[in-house]
């Protein structure tokens, strides 16, 4: 299994600026991914985090929004850039060693925007 | 395009019931489905994973079924307890490097 934290848990942002969320998993996997859960929905796929390369973004999700690094295969961070209070969200990151393993998801960083 | 579906998006029971949550999805060429808990405001648990080519998986009081050819799967809880309320989301992986399809997930309620 895989352990994966999330900083920070929760925070409050004012509408224009960023936020960076880290992601740490305990152990080395190969792909890692952002999703974003906004209020009694379910989970949306924001883009594939690509060790040594451009993330992998999904349709309706753009790099200059959400830009995403993952340096290593442990790590990754998500930026929210010029937030707006529609961008009030839970995000989480999500690991998976192998496509025929258990995917696993952090615990979530629940923003609100003002 | 894979579409997965959870009917109902509740349920309420009364504690020590026997339940069965439903999940079907619209391609049956999957890899594997994987069955999650989630308690509100937190992330995603895993509960269970089978793979295309098995029939089920157990975990303690839970046992998921997997039936591709009719693209359905089904998530049996034993003995319900009130510890048990959460929503239970399934998620299909298509082949072996695409994404996770997620249905919207059934919030169960065990009542004491």
């Amino acid at each position: 299994s895989a352990v994966i934290s999330q900083k920070p848990s929760r925070d409050i942002c004012q509408r224009g600026t960023s936020l960076t969320i880290q992601c740490q998993v305990d152990s080395q996997v190969t792909m890692m991914f952002w999703y974003r859960q906004q209020p009694g929905q379910s989970l949306t796929l924001i883009a594939t985090a690509n060790q040594g390369s451009e993330a992998t973004y999904e349709s309706g999700f753009v790099i200059d929004k959400f830009p995403i690094s993952r340096p290593n295969l442990t790590f990754s961070t998500l930026t929210v850039s010029n937030m707006s209070p529609e961008d009030s969200s839970i995000y989480l990151c999500s690991a998976v060693r192998d496509f025929g393993y258990e995917q696993y998801f952090g615990p979530g960083t629940r923003l609100t925007v003002t | 395009k894979q579409e997965v579906t959870q009917i109902p998006a509740a349920l309420s029971v009364p504690e020590g019931e026997n339940l069965v949550l439903n999940c079907s999805f619209t391609d049956s060429a999957i890899y594997n489905l994987q069955w999650f808990r989630q308690d509100p405001g937190k992330g995603l648990t895993s509960l269970l994973l089978i793979q295309s080519s098995q029939r089920e998986q157990t975990s303690g009081r839970l046992n998921a079924s997997l039936d591709k050819s009719s693209g359905r799967s089904t998530l049996y809880i034993a003995a319900s307890q009130p510890g048990d309320s959460a929503t239970y989301l399934c998620a299909v992986r298509g082949g072996a490097n695409s994404k996770l399809t997620f249905g919207k997930g059934i919030t169960l309620s065990v009542r004491p």
